[in-house]
């Protein structure tokens, strides 16, 4: 039973197309993000949800935009992708985002290519 | 946002050996500290956390040093087998919706 599950795991696509990954975790937790890994491994936040409204916001483009159709999925979906746009996406999920001692739980990622 | 120009730090260590892994963190408010491992191909996953009224916390063959003076954050392994070769990052957080701000990783090696 995988607690945080995404997909695709690969994900290969020609520039400017739309494209959408899927997140769901089962773990109970109200708290769920969007982090992109570069190639140099540096994890960066995207978005955080808690309780499906958003609560972070990084400086994105709005070419991505998070959805939260309840609080045990985040979906991104990614439009006019670019060349900058390939990394590794995980999703990951906290059980309370305002708690300090806050653990996250990661997802086992989506590697995007954008060719 | 992007690391451009920066090295992930490899560290390279002899099957028995202990290991050391260092992070230097930003935010003199972060109140939470925390380990991640990730292996190859897999997200990264909690191994230790310390909070900042301790400076010392020792799990199974893990020990997290934090000296706030310095805004410095220590991972020790004990015994370092193959399967700890992975990426380790070190991450802080502060009170309420503050984010968790991953460090820049370093890469274990470990040499049988």
């Amino acid at each position: 039973d995988t607690a945080v599950s995404q997909t695709p795991k690969y994900l290969v696509t020609q520039m400017g197309n739309d494209k959408s990954i899927k997140c769901e975790q089962n773990l109970g937790h109200d708290t769920m993000y969007w982090y992109k890994q570069d190639s140099k491994k540096f994890l960066k936040i995207m978005f955080s949800y808690n309780n499906k409204e958003l609560i972070i916001n990084e400086t994105v483009p709005n070419r991505f935009s998070p959805k939260s159709p309840d609080k045990a999925h985040l979906n991104l979906h990614i439009n006019s992708l670019e060349l900058g746009d390939s990394a590794v996406y995980f999703c990951a999920s906290s059980q309370e985002s305002r708690a300090t001692n806050e653990k996250l739980f990661f997802g086992s990622g989506t590697q995007l290519s954008v060719l | 946002g992007e690391s451009v120009g920066l090295h992930l730090p490899t560290l390279s260590v002899q099957e028995g050996d202990n290991s050391i892994i260092n992070c230097a963190y930003s935010n003199s408010a972060s109140d939470y500290f925390i380990w991640y491992k990730q292996e190859s191909g897999k997200g990264p996953q909690f191994i230790i956390d310390i909070r900042s009224n301790m400076d010392k916390r020792q799990g199974q063959r893990v020990t997290v040093l934090l000296n706030k003076t310095v805004k410095h954050l220590s991972l020790q392994i004990a015994a370092t087998q193959p399967g700890d070769s992975a990426v380790y990052f070190c991450a802080e957080k502060g009170g309420g919706y503050q984010k968790v701000t991953f460090g820049t990783g370093t890469k274990l090696q470990v040499i049988p």
